[in-house]
């Protein structure tokens, strides 16, 4: 068990709709990380927040968006869904190790199945 | 970031050591390797990460050439549930900034009775 914790496990949706993901990073941990995994493009990064503000962008379609809350929990909102869309989504939450290094640590993903 | 290359599969049989190599000829100075591991459709894996020096945990041991340019990841008694997909990552250090991993295709480890 990483300590990071993702809701739902599964979803499954229609096309055109809208989907919330839920990520609760490790205690104290600032940084949350979303990263997609399809079957064709493997783990890709999407969107990395700290502290509540927005620090990298990755390959995160405009439908998607993202915000991490004051208590540190991050949502992933994916809209107008497309077939092309179901993919395992993981976040990752990280620490800082010594000398500055840092670490990562996965939730369990959230299965998204859009039909 | 730096590319790795890495045997897209391997097997090893149950009980003994699983070495997963991984090729990174352009890694800079300050450059750490890091190792992960996925399980199936499970979240990614932390393992160990290490510079220069080699490295073991509970986990698995790392060991790092001496010009840097790969390193192995060494499974002392590979056991069923090690069979995953090995990721090798390179990564720049910049200290205290946390910044997103790069996974490439990983070795798919198949441990076998």
């Amino acid at each position: 068990d990483s300590g990071v914790t993702q809701t739902p496990k599964h979803l499954i949706t229609a096309t055109g709709q809208r989907v919330t993901l839920r990520c609760s990073p490790r205690s104290g941990d600032l940084s949350v990380y979303w990263y997609q995994q399809s079957l064709d493009q493997g783990l890709q990064f999407l969107i990395q927040y700290y502290n509540g503000e927005e620090r990298a962008k990755g390959n995160i379609l405009e439908r998607f968006s993202a915000q991490q809350f004051p208590d540190l929990h991050s949502e992933l909102n994916l809209s107008s869904l497309e077939l092309g869309d179901s993919a395992l989504y993981f976040c990752a939450s990280s620490v800082f190790g010594g000398g500055g290094v840092e670490t990562q640590y996965f939730g369990p993903g959230t299965r998204l199945l859009v039909l | 970031d730096a590319k790795t290359t890495q045997p897209p599969s391997m097997d090893c049989a149950e009980g003994r050591a699983a070495n997963l190599p991984c090729n990174h000829s352009t890694i800079s100075g300050n450059e750490y390797v890091y190792w992960y591991r996925q399980i199936h459709s499970q979240g990614p894996q932390y393992i160990i990460h290490g510079l220069k020096n080699n490295e073991t945990n509970e986990m698995a041991s790392l060991i790092i050439t001496e010009d840097r340019k790969s390193s192995t990841l060494i499974l002392p008694h590979a056991t069923l549930r090690d069979t995953a997909v090995y990721y090798c990552i390179v990564r720049d250090r910049v200290s205290g900034s946390a910044r997103q991993l790069t996974f490439g295709s990983g070795t798919q480890l198949t441990v076998l009775p």
